[in-house]
């Protein structure tokens, strides 16, 4: 079946350390990976996305990390700040329905001042 | 240009009543998605459809929930006799175009309590 995971439901990081989100995920025939960040009371934001035939893909202070072989997916946020704070979900899209997006269940980042 | 708006952005009903949750894509937008979030889960794929289309619901349950594109006006997501596991953010979402992840933009949501 679909399945996008996620290791820890809670992240607390000092504020400018580096951040590292990550999830596992089971299903193999997907096209994209993708991280989206939530804040309280808001609609998911697209962060940055990865295509499986990818292992990295670097944006502003992200940085998305895919491993096929362990089927594993990171997120790291350099220089952590307070507006980092959110809930971050990983998400696939499968080859299968390419307009139906395959959300994990969400880690918590809460920052430390 | 405006984001995708949602209304209303709370909502709640008596178990037994209607519940009708409007979306207004993003102007140029034509294809519309749905999503429902429990408290602390991950969103789940509800439909997706495009004007006057409905183009996958395999995440619709199949009774008492349904979903339009009209040619003019919002999406309406429909859900008849709520019951109390109705209750949920219903998130929609916009893009111009299909496949492509960072051009699906998410609104505020609708937060929906079935007392």
């Amino acid at each position: 079946g679909e399945s996008v995971g996620l290791h820890l439901p809670t992240l607390s990081v000092q504020e400018g350390d580096n951040s590292i989100i990550n999830c596992a995920y089971s299903n193999s025939a997907s096209d994209y990976f993708i991280w989206y960040k939530q804040e309280s009371g808001k609609g998911p934001q697209f962060i940055i996305d990865i295509r499986s035939n990818m292992d990295k893909r670097q944006g502003q202070r992200v940085t998305v990390l895919l491993n096929k072989t362990v089927k594993h997916l990171s997120l790291q946020i350099a220089a952590t700040q307070p507006g980092d704070s959110a809930v971050y979900f990983c998400a696939e899209i499968p080859y299968s329905s390419a307009s139906k997006i395959i959300f994990g269940s969400g880690t918590r980042l809460s920052i430390r001042p | 240009n405006a984001g995708v708006m949602q209304n209303p952005r709370h909502l709640v009903r008596r178990r037994g009543q209607e519940a009708r949750l409007r979306c207004s894509p993003m102007k140029g937008h034509s294809h519309v998605y749905w999503y429902r979030q429990l408290p602390e889960e991950g969103l789940k794929f509800m439909v997706y459809l495009q004007k006057e289309n409905i183009i996958d619901e395999s995440g619709m349950p199949k009774e008492r929930f349904s979903a339009e594109f009209p040619k003019e006006g919002p999406s309406i997501l429909r859900i008849q006799q709520v019951v109390r596991g109705d209750s949920a953010a219903y998130f929609c979402a916009s893009s111009p175009r299909p496949d492509v992840p960072d051009t699906q933009y998410f609104g505020p949501g609708t937060r929906l309590t079935v007392l």
